[in-house]
This record gives structure tokens, C-alpha cells and sequence, in this order.
């Protein structure tokens, strides 16, 4: 069974910093990632998902991630992040179901 | 464009209390299922479908009972709520159990076990 990584718990940054969150996976066939992003109070929204081809992966708001297969890796980036950007982030894994990180709380500062 | 929806939004039940989570989805999707959201677990699969008549035990199925007797709906039932049980459910669909269909989410139930 796929199994999902991520590596910070809470990330704290001002706005116009750069983001980094790292997610990997476990399962070595082919596999299907993504990134959800959870504003409080609300639902999952999907902010990118790989499938094939280009392995970097631009989403909406601004983020991309990057599929490395041989570091079995799909990180999340932002050049620069904005107060809205406050929010719960989740990495996810789907080769039959999907499987999730236990997400990175990310909190920008004005 | 009603997508999927769940209800009710917030419940408080005691211990022991018997309740159902309901998701009803409108986009003809086969592949429904069924997380809980804990502080520093993210999502955990309870229980899924691959279509009318089908379930399937996820990560965390104890203690909860799923149906599928239609395509649009996949109840939740609690069959004797615990504290372990207050979390946040969320209820999920997509069009097939193939890897690579984006799943939509419901907006979540609140549960909270007195």
C-alpha cells in the first residue's frame, strides 16, 4: 500500500518568502500525486496533481511542484507567498486509493 | 453544480448514540469514500465504493457501517459513537477507482462525541 510523507508539521514564514514543502512517496510503480490545500474553516481544494509528462507541474495560485522520480519526491513551491496562502496543505498518493501526508501547517506573517 | 454534498455540517452526539453521515454526489461518479481528518494524521481512509453494491474497508473502518444501494449516495453510519470518533469527515467522489481521476470532496461534517 502507497504510503505518503511529509516533512514539516508547521512552517512559519513572512509574505514575499519563498515556500518549500516536501512530501514522498513510497510505492515505486507508477503513481499519481497531488496537492490539496485546506483554508480554515473550509474544504479540500485541489492545487495541482501529476499524472505524466513534465514532471514539473504548475497549479493554481501561483504554486508548482516537482515530480523527481529517483527521490521519489513531488515537493510543493511558491517563489513568494501572501498572507492568504495561510492554510493546511496535504500531499497525496493514488495507485488504487488515494493515500494522504498528515499535512504541513503553513502560516504567513504580514 | 451541486458536486458533493454532506450533511449535516456539525453534530454533537453522546456516547453510544447511533447516528448517519450522509453524502449524496450529483456527477454520476462510481468511486465514492469516506476520510476522517485528525490533527496531525491527515486524512484517513474509513471506507470506500467502486460502484453501486460495492464497499470496501479503508484504513480506519472500525466502528463505522457504509451502504451503497445507488450511484449519487454513500451514507456513513456510526454505530455506537465514541469519543475516538470527534473529528472532521469528509466524503469524496470521482469518476473511477483509476489511478489518475481527481477526487472532489465534500465541505466536511464536524462530529463531536460527548
Amino acid at each position: 500500500a502507497q504510503s505518503v510523507s511529509q516533512h514539516n508539521h508547521h512552517v512559519i514564514l513572512s509574505e514575499a518568502a519563498s515556500l518549500e514543502l516536501g512530501c514522498n512517496y513510497s510505492y515505486g510503480g507508477t503513481v499519481n500525486l497531488f496537492w490539496y490545500v485546506q483554508y480554515p474553516g473550509q474544504h479540500l481544494q485541489l492545487l495541482l496533481k501529476y499524472f505524466s509528462g513534465d514532471p514539473l507541474v504548475k497549479g493554481i495560485k501561483g504554486f508548482e511542484a516537482e515530480f523527481i522520480k529517483s527521490k521519489f519526491s513531488f515537493n510543493l513551491r511558491k517563489p513568494s507567498v501572501q498572507w492568504s496562502d495561510t492554510a493546511e496543505y496535504f500531499c497525496a498518493a493514488n495507485d488504487y486509493k488515494l493515500s494522504f501526508g498528515a499535512g504541513t501547517t503553513v502560516t504567513v506573517r504580514a | 453544480n451541486a458536486g458533493v454534498t454532506q450533511t449535516p455540517k456539525f453534530q454533537v452526539l453522546k456516547t453510544g448514540q447511533s447516528m448517519t453521515l450522509q453524502c449524496a454526489q450529483d456527477m454520476n461518479h462510481e468511486y465514492m469514500s469516506w476520510y476522517r481528518q485528525d490533527p496531525g494524521m491527515g486524512l484517513r481512509l474509513i471506507h470506500y465504493s467502486v460502484g453501486a453494491g460495492i464497499t470496501d474497508q479503508g484504513e480506519v473502518p472500525n466502528g463505522y457501517n457504509v451502504s451503497r444501494s445507488t450511484t449519487e449516495d454513500f451514507p456513513l453510519r456510526l454505530l455506537s459513537a465514541a469519543p475516538s470518533q470527534t473529528s472532521v469527515y469528509f466524503c469524496a467522489s470521482s469518476p473511477g477507482g483509476d489511478r489518475g481521476n481527481t477526487i472532489y470532496f465534500g465541505e466536511g461534517s464536524w462530529l463531536t462525541v460527548v
